[in-house]
């Protein structure tokens, strides 16, 4: 199994939509949680960081954390081209590694 | 504030040699990570330096070494280079922000890594 799993995508939602992806993570006792937004090409970028049970909010996106379910997912609203990217989740475990699921591509659609 | 530094930004090698990367860390940060990237695997942790200590290791084979000075700059060194360490070469500087005690983690630009 592996440490962080996203949906595969690619997913594609028309301008004005609301994106949402989703994560799961493997170690339980995971403290960390973090999104980030990968442009073709560029280096991956922080989004959002959330490290308790609830959603967290920060302008058009929102985390949401699970820890009973060891689930993480985040919501784009009203989706514009510019975050047309690929979406990185991040977990930082128990023993402090860093692992990155394989990433969602989302298209926004004009 | 200069963000991270990574050099070279590509590389060509042959199977066989070795490569040595580096990165400068946005001033002030006193943790540096390293991770290879590939369409196939995607982001995969490789090691982790915190006041020139590691403090954390991936699962990859000892011909992946690295180290971090007195200044926080880092090197990575990959010995007898396979086909399958081509890849991007990414370096991240992080801080805990003392404020918040959210973490921030920034990447460099990468080094595109090709063994030929």
């Amino acid at each position: 199994q592996k440490e962080v799993e996203q949906n595969s995508g690619p997913l594609s939602v028309p301008e004005g939509a609301i994106a949402s992806l989703n994560c799961t993570y493997s170690d339980r006792g995971s403290q960390s949680f973090f999104w980030y937004r990968q442009y073709s090409g560029k280096s991956p970028e922080l989004i959002m960081s959330i490290y308790s049970n609830g959603d967290k909010e920060d302008g058009r996106f929102t985390a949401q954390l699970n820890k009973a379910s060891q689930y993480v997912s985040l919501l784009i609203r009203d989706s514009q081209p510019s975050d047309s990217a690929t979406y990185l989740c991040a977990v930082r475990s128990n023993d402090y590694k860093l692992s990155f699921g394989a990433g969602t591509t989302v298209t926004v659609r004009a | 504030k200069a963000g991270v530094t990574q050099t070279p930004r590509y590389l060509i090698k042959t199977r066989g040699q070795q490569v040595t990367l580096s990165c400068s860390p946005i001033s002030g940060h006193r943790s540096v990570s390293w991770y290879q990237q590939t369409p196939g695997q995607g982001l995969q942790f490789l090691f982790e330096y915190f006041s020139e200590t590691q403090r954390n290791k991936g699962n990859f084979p000892g011909r992946f070494s690295g180290r971090q000075f007195s200044n926080s700059r880092s090197e990575m060194n990959v010995s007898t280079l396979e086909l399958g360490d081509s890849a991007l070469y990414l370096c991240a500087s992080s801080f805990l922000d003392s404020r918040t005690f959210n973490e921030k983690l920034f990447f460099g630009s990468g080094t595109q890594l090709s063994v030929l």
